[in-house]
């Protein structure tokens, strides 16, 4: 069974600030890792994928996969208040139907 | 565009009684659909998943069973609630081969 980490559990930074979530997984066959925005009370929200080791970057998000160490990092740049929310990491393994869920950061951004 | 429902919105049951909840997506043709489950502060864990009507494939049981009686339409249920039952109740849809997830608001549970 996939095991998902996050940490750090809970994230307070500044308006304007780079804020960085981490995630580490335990199979390191899982090839798709998607990063999710979940406010209280909602469904989690996609925010960005990637499947190749590397980096991505999409407006202010840029995820970073290392496969050789299981870990997957994102990183906000400018961070707004808005982006106030739990962060998800997600994996699973390409064609199957299973995708497993981190514990989840709670990121705070302070105007 | 592809919309899901879920209903009811939030429920109140006793121990023992029989619990149906609901999703629907419209818009999109033969998705795949999830049924996932969050208690109170705990990580989201996927229950069932379904790639075609009439086929449901358990992933955790939690003495809670799901169908897909129509290609839009995933239901859980159980006939007797437990207090573990309680929690946030999550429908998710997802194009074939691809693994983004779409979910719907949700359907908050209280069982007492």
């Amino acid at each position: 069974q996939e095991k998902v980490q996050q940490s750090p559990e809970s994230l307070i930074v500044p308006e304007g600030a780079m804020s960085s979530l981490n995630c580490t997984f335990s199979n390191s066959a899982s090839q798709s890792i998607w990063w999710y925005q979940q406010h209280p009370g909602k469904g989690p929200e996609a925010l960005i994928s990637i499947f190749s080791n590397g980096n991505k970057k999409e407006g202010r998000l840029t995820v970073y996969l290392n496969r050789a160490s299981l870990h997957v990092s994102l990183h906000i740049r400018d961070s707004q208040p808005s982006d106030s929310a739990v962060y998800l990491c997600a994996v699973s393994k390409t064609n199957t139907n299973k995708v497993v869920f981190g514990t989840g950061t709670r990121l705070q951004v302070l105007p | 565009a592809q919309t899901i429902h879920q209903w009811p919105v939030a429920e109140i049951k006793a121990v023992g009684s029989p619990l149906s909840l609901g999703c629907t997506i419209k818009g999109k043709s033969s998705p795949n659909l999830y049924w996932y489950w969050q208690a109170t502060g705990g990580t989201l864990q996927q229950l069932f998943y379904s790639i075609t009507v009439g086929q449901v494939e358990s992933v955790v049981q939690l003495n809670l069973s799901a169908s897909r009686p129509k290609d839009d339409q995933f239901i859980l249920s159980t006939e007797k609630l437990l207090l573990s039952h309680s929690g946030f109740y999550l429908c998710a849809w997802s194009l074939r081969r691809q693994n983004t997830l779409y979910f719907g608001a949700g359907t908050r549970l209280s069982v007492l």
